[in-house]
Order: C-alpha cells, then sequence, then structure tokens
C-alpha cells in the first residue's frame, strides 16, 4: 500500500497569513502516460464531511476559493492556504488515488 | 442538487451484521463510480472501498481489513448504494461515509454523504 505522510500534524496560522502544509507519498503518483498526479486534498471541518478541494494535484475544485492551492509532483506535494481566514480551520487530509487502496494522510489540523 | 444521504447506522454487537444504505439524488447515478469511507471517532480517514459503474463492469475493491467481511452492492433502478458489514467488530466503530467519484477513473472523492454512524459494542 502507498502510505501517505502529512506534515505538520498542526499549525496555528495568523489571519491574513500563508498555510502550508507537505504531503509525501511512499511511492510515484504520477502516472506516465497521461502526466498527472493522482494527488488530492480535502477539508473537514468539525462535524462535518470532508470536502474535496484539490484534485490531480493542483486542480481547484469548482466554488472552491483561489486562496487554497496546491502543488508537487511524483512523491511530494503542498498545500497553501494564502491569506488564512477564519472559516479556514479545519483538519486537512491528502489522498492518493493512483492505486487501490486508496490512502490517506493522517490530517494536518489548521488553527489561527 | 447533488445529494447523497446514507441510513442504517446503529449499535450493534460483535459478530453482528448491518446494512448501510445510500441514497443518490441530482446525477445519473448509474454511470457513477461510488465508494464508502469511515471515520472512527476522532481518528483520520480510511478507505473501505469502490464500486465501478455496471458499464466498467461494476467490479468492486476493498480495503484488507474488510475484505471478506464487507459486501458493497448498487441497485441503480434505485439510485442506491449499500454496504453490507458482517462479523463486525469492535474496531469496525465508525462513521460511514457514501461518496461519488469526480468521475469514472478519477479517484478524488466529489461529493460525500453527510455519514451514518455504526457503533459496534457488547
Amino acid at each position: 500500500d502507498i502510505v501517505m505522510t502529512q506534515s505538520p500534524d498542526s499549525l496555528a496560522v495568523s489571519l491574513g497569513e500563508r498555510a502550508t502544509i507537505n504531503c509525501k507519498s511512499s511511492q510515484n503518483v504520477l502516472y506516465s502516460s497521461n502526466n498527472k498526479n493522482y494527488l488530492a486534498w480535502y477539508q473537514q471541518k468539525p462535524g462535518q464531511p470532508p470536502k474535496l478541494l484539490i484534485y490531480w494535484a493542483s486542480a481547484r475544485e469548482s466554488g472552491v476559493p483561489d486562496r487554497f492551492s496546491g502543488s508537487g509532483s511524483g512523491t511530494d506535494f503542498t498545500l497553501t492556504i494564502s491569506g488564512l481566514q477564519a472559516e479556514d480551520v479545519a483538519v486537512y487530509y491528502c489522498q492518493q488515488y493512483y492505486t487501490t487502496p486508496v490512502t490517506f494522510g493522517g490530517g494536518t489540523r489548521v488553527d489561527i | 442538487e447533488v445529494q447523497l444521504v446514507e441510513s442504517g447506522g446503529g449499535l450493534v454487537k460483535p459478530g453482528g451484521s448491518l446494512r448501510l444504505s445510500c441514497a443518490a439524488s441530482g446525477f445519473t447515478f448509474s454511470n457513477a463510480w461510488m465508494s464508502w469511507v469511515r471515520q472512527a471517532p476522532g481518528k483520520g480517514l480510511e478507505w473501505v472501498g469502490r464500486i465501478k459503474s455496471k458499464t466498467d463492469g461494476e467490479t468492486k475493491d476493498y480495503a484488507a481489513p474488510v475484505k471478506g467481511r464487507f459486501t458493497i452492492s448498487r441497485d441503480d433502478s434505485k439510485d442506491t448504494l449499500y454496504l453490507e458489514t458482517d462479523s463486525l467488530k469492535t474496531e469496525d466503530t465508525a462513521v460511514y461515509y457514501c461518496i461519488k467519484y469526480r468521475s469514472p477513473a478519477d479517484g478524488a472523492l466529489q461529493i460525500w454523504g453527510q455519514g451514518t454512524m455504526v457503533t459496534v459494542a457488547s
């Protein structure tokens, strides 16, 4: 199975500042035939189901604010929240869908 | 509006069974690849399994901890996804989410239900 490792486990960021979350996969999740990274990011607020933010490592889901961006390729990925808002307080998860079983990172809690 | 509504959770004794249901609306269910993901209290996300559309062979895959005990199925005539859980263990206690793939073969999990709680305890 592909192991997804997120860092840090938690971070506190001031309003309006940048939050950076890292995700490392134990195997490459870049599919060479289509040059796509099979990596997604989710946001989960307390008491709610997760919400898809980013797919293909850097494509923003419809309706997601442009302060959320994803980058990286191969085995190393980053979710950046530029200009943190109060409503961004949540746990963020990365997920690889390169192969089954689909696997998630352990989550990163973002607080103000 | 695209919506997924789970039901069927509850309290069950170890060794027992439950059938979870997920009613879909707002999209063409028969074309969708669907998945179940669970989340134990205070823990992270764990993929349970996936079922492809009938046109893609209705192939099913399961996570190792549930393989042989859980069965995913679908009734396209009722726009409903199921998760049959057997031989339940205390470690199966979790909120179970029903999810629609963003598109067939794109494993990003686009639409999530609100979840249904399964508690396995004596």
